[in-house]
């Protein structure tokens, strides 16, 4: 069975600009979480998806954003880019409610310059 | 945001020694996860726990979920340098999982 798989690995962006970030989680698994992980902050819940629509959201700005599709596949977008945004943004999947394991792919480095 | 208070922050040891970490939280969990995380890669689930006092083992790795719903810890025994790496803890209490910081774990050969 297939892992969770995030696309792209790396991305460097400027300042202002917006980015598109893409999980496809493990087949079978309808939640989809994503996670923006920091040297200083540690792990910080973003949203979490469940059979396309958005179940809990963390405390971001509402620059970040996120979908999910039918086929349970996710992307989150973050518009006008900050520094501050530089992160390892992790995609973890699980097969239905809270409480359930979750599994997570190896994350999108994000680089913002 | 919320997060859990993981403890130590790091631990250098010898080869062969046992580890032990944990986290407490102020709030009441229904489970309690443990992640391993590798540089530059996501963290890999290590162990579920799901109930109070469950005491579960993956290989040298022995978790316990605490009986107040509040704490777990984390064993590991004869530690080899493939251990070494950033261990978290997460909960969840009908809520989205919350993590501690992490325990970095150095192994001395």
């Amino acid at each position: 069975k297939a892992g969770v798989t995030q696309t792209p690995r790396y991305l460097i962006k400027t300042r202002g600009q917006q980015v598109t970030l893409s999980c496809s989680p493990i087949s079978g698994h309808r939640s989809v979480s994503w996670y923006q992980q920091t040297p200083g902050q540690g792990l910080q819940f973003l949203f979490e998806y469940f059979s396309e629509t958005q179940r809990n959201k963390g405390n971001f700005p509402g620059r970040f954003s996120g979908r999910q599709f039918s086929n349970s596949r996710s992307e989150m977008n973050v518009s006008t880019l900050e520094l501050g945004d530089s992160a390892l943004y992790l995609c973890a999947s699980s097969f239905g409610a809270l409480n359930t394991e979750a599994f997570f792919g190896q994350g999108t480095r994000l680089t913002v310059v | 945001g919320q997060q859990l208070n993981q403890s130590p922050q790091s631990m250098f040891i010898q080869e062969g020694e046992d580890v032990s970490m944990n986290c407490t939280s102020s709030s009441i969990f229904n489970t309690w996860l443990w992640y391993k995380q590798d540089p530059g890669e996501g963290p890999v689930l290590l162990i579920a726990l799901y109930k109070a006092g469950e005491l579960t083992s993956n290989g040298r790795l022995t978790a316990q979920f605490g009986i107040t719903r509040k704490d777990s810890f984390l064993n590991i025994s004869a530690s080899i340098p493939s251990d070494v790496g950033i261990y978290f803890c997460a909960g969840s209490g009908n809520t989205p999982l919350v993590f501690g910081k992490g325990t970095r774990l150095s192994v001395i050969a």
